[in-house]
């Protein structure tokens, strides 16, 4: 069975420094992996997936993740974060079923 | 073009009550789910649906019933509430099983007395 594990629940970051929000998943099918971001009183957006293909994904404002197979991980990063960044956010699994697997997430606080 | 809109937005309800959340999407979009979300617990699938017609058991399905008979709508019922489903709920719907984006309505947040 999939599971997504985010292994931090939160994270303090100050304003222009780098962060990395880890991801780690486990599988025995093909997997596809998204990054989706959550801000206060509203709904999830996707940030980035990865289906195939290269390995480095680019997403929507400056995120980037990279799938380590071997590593079984796609943590998401940023080389300089903004506070309009301080949001939840959620690492996602799916792949050879109807159903998404989501993690627990992980809150970003980018402070000043 | 809309994507995928909830309501109500918010409510209350006291023990034993009932009362249906509505969701419904504009992109012709085959599957739609229904989640709920839980202080530092993620994402829980409550009922998803492949299409009109068609519905299935989420991991958290007990206290709920969901129906879908248009491409459009997927409405959740939750039956006697319980302080236990005071949660945050989510609709989504996605073009693709498991390998597409999902849209995700901006959630009813439930309290339950």
């Amino acid at each position: 069975a999939q599971s997504v594990t985010q292994l931090d629940s939160q994270v303090p970051v100050f304003e222009e420094a780098p962060v990395e929000l880890r991801c780690n998943y486990s599988s025995s099918v093909s997997v596809y992996l998204f990054w989706y971001v959550q801000y206060p009183n509203q709904g999830l957006q996707l940030l980035l997936k990865y289906l195939s293909g290269s390995t480095l994904v680019k997403g929507i404002n400056g995120f980037e993740a990279e799938f380590n197979k071997s590593q079984t991980s796609f943590h998401l990063r940023k080389p300089s974060v903004h506070i309009s960044d301080t949001a939840e956010y959620f690492c996602a699994a799916g792949g050879g079923t109807y159903k998404y697997i989501f993690g627990t997430g992980t809150r970003l606080k980018v402070l000043a | 073009n809309a994507g995928v809109t909830q309501t109500p937005k918010f409510r209350i309800l006291k023990i034993g009550q009932s009362m249906t959340l509505q969701c419904t999407q504009d992109m012709n979009h085959n599957y739609m789910y229904w989640y709920r979300q839980d202080p530092g617990m993620g994402l829980k699938l409550i009922y998803y649906s492949v299409g009109a017609g068609i519905t299935d058991k989420g991991e958290v399905p007990n206290g709920y019933n969901v129906s879908r008979s248009t491409t459009e709508d997927f409405p959740l019922r939750l039956e006697l509430a319980a302080p236990s489903q005071t949660s945050v709920y989510f609709c989504a719907s996605s073009p693709s099983p498991g390998n597409g984006e999902q849209y995700f309505g901006p959630g009813t947040r439930l309290t339950v007395t």
